[in-house]
């Protein structure tokens, strides 16, 4: 199994829906991150996590929220999808303040 | 803010060519990472670079550090087709208050041809 594992891999979405993107990991990490990548870009922080009790808004958090609910699942949520919101999601995990962070594989998500 | 810059953005090349991507920063960071991104998946670490001057290899692929800190290179020798993807490079925020999170270039998509 991934280390950080995603899902759903793809989702095609109507405007106005609610939807939620999971992630768990089996690193044991306590930092957990959601970045979205469009082309051109790159990548932009949504939100992170360094343990249970502690979310912070990364660069572009409007539109988005997201639940710790255990040290190992992230989840992020569109409380009301919009069109410009299609793009790859990712999460990832870091060990600490200095250390690398490994990925998930991505959500496309698609707002129509 | 500390910002990375990489470039070239795009790079297409012939099988058994070098080629050279550059990360650079008015900036120091502690250390510099480099991450490679295929199609379809997210990045992949590749290595760390921690000391001024510090050159690191890995099989075909030699990294750099700028003795300075602030800028990075990654240097492709006799490039194959599996090379091909999006290279990023990363540092850990450094400043006052600054909760370590990394911050990433835009990158530099290498496309590999036969």
């Amino acid at each position: 199994d991934a280390d950080v594992t995603q899902t759903p891999r793809n989702r095609i979405t109507k405007t106005g829906k609610r939807i939620m993107l999971e992630c768990s990991q089996t690193k044991g990490h306590d930092r957990m991150y959601w970045y979205r990548q469009d082309p051109g870009l790159g990548l932009r922080l949504i939100y992170y996590s360094f343990d249970v009790k502690d979310i912070n808004k990364g660069e572009i958090s409007d539109g988005y929220s997201v639940s710790r609910q255990a040290q190992a699942k992230f989840s992020l949520s569109l409380e009301s999808a919009i069109p410009n919101q299609t793009a790859l999601y990712f999460c990832a995990t870091s060990q600490g303040k200095t250390y690398g962070y490994t990925f998930g594989s991505g959500t496309r998500l698609t707002v129509v | 803010t500390q910002l990375l810059e990489q470039s070239p953005q795009f790079l297409s090349i012939q099988e058994g060519e070098n080629l050279t991507v550059y990360c650079n920063s008015s900036s120091v960071f502690s250390s510099l990472q480099w991450y490679r991104q295929e199609p379809g998946e997210g990045p992949v670490l590749l290595v760390t670079v921690v000391t001024g001057g510090e050159v690191k290899k890995l099989k075909r692929l030699t990294f750099q550090f700028g003795d300075a800190r602030k800028d990075s290179s990654l240097h492709i020798t006799a490039a194959q087709p599996g090379d091909t993807g999006l290279y990023l490079c990363a540092g850990h925020e450094n400043y006052g208050g600054s909760q370590g999170n990394l911050i990433f270039g835009k990158g530099t998509k290498l496309s590999v041809k036969p």
